[in-house]
């Protein structure tokens, strides 16, 4: 049975740094393509970044420069390193699984990042 | 960027009524659409890909279909547990963006 289990979630003030980690079991995090998606309180989704099989990523315009996914294959986990953190990143945040070509076919339960003053 | 724009936003219909929602891409997206059901307080489900394919487990009340840039997400015989938002979603280039939603509730 495939489980994506995230956390690193909490309450933070605006311009700190957090990480997200997203623990997989059932399958194996080198081996497929990993995406990011949040969803504010309240309002609908979006697309975060995107973590290929070969380390390539992609990242919307709205976190670049801020955010770093990665993966730590020994630990079969994916990561979401979120840096210089806005009110505006205040979020639920997903980890799935994205198989190419199908969509995003696996979620985790996520994990709600409150930034605030 | 591929602005992806969903309709309506809110339905509300009877047990048993057939239900449509469209989504509409700003421009060629390759059929490259998934549509995701998501629950209040849960994670997204995937229902179908590559506009109109069943994702495994899915009942065949829904189904997807495809004309140009127009999408729509059919259920066939509305039941109480398909009580949810619909977001449809373009994989084809990045940024991936979503459709604004769309809140189905029964009467």
């Amino acid at each position: 049975e495939v489980q994506l289990v995230e956390s690193g979630g909490g309450l933070i003030q605006p311009g700190v740094s957090l990480r997200l980690s997203c623990a997989a079991s059932g399958l194996t995090v080198r081996d497929d393509y990993w995406a990011w998606v949040r969803q504010p309180p309240g309002k609908g989704l979006e697309w975060v970044s995107v973590l290929y099989i070969s380390g390539l990523t992609f990242y919307a315009d709205s976190v670049k420069g801020r955010f770093t996914i990665s993966r730590d294959d020994s630990k079969n986990t994916l990561y979401l390193q979120m840096n210089s953190l806005t009110t505006d990143d205040t979020a639920v945040y997903y980890c799935a699984k994205h198989r190419y070509g199908v969509g995003m076919e696996y979620w985790g339960q996520g994990t709600l990042v409150s930034v605030s003053s | 960027d591929i602005q992806m724009t969903q309709s309506p936003s809110t339905l509300c219909a009877s047990v048993g009524d057939r239900v449509t929602i469209t989504c509409r891409a700003s421009q060629n997206i390759n059929s490259w659409l998934a549509w995701y059901q998501q629950k209040p307080g849960k994670a997204p489900k995937l229902l179908i890909y590559k506009a109109s394919t069943l994702a495994s487990g899915v009942p065949s009340t829904f189904t997807g279909s495809e004309s140009g840039t127009e999408f729509t997400l059919t259920i066939s015989s509305l039941q109480p547990d398909d009580v949810a938002t619909y977001y449809c979603q373009q994989y084809n280039s990045y940024p991936w963006t979503f459709g604004q939603g769309a809140k189905v509730e029964v009467k």
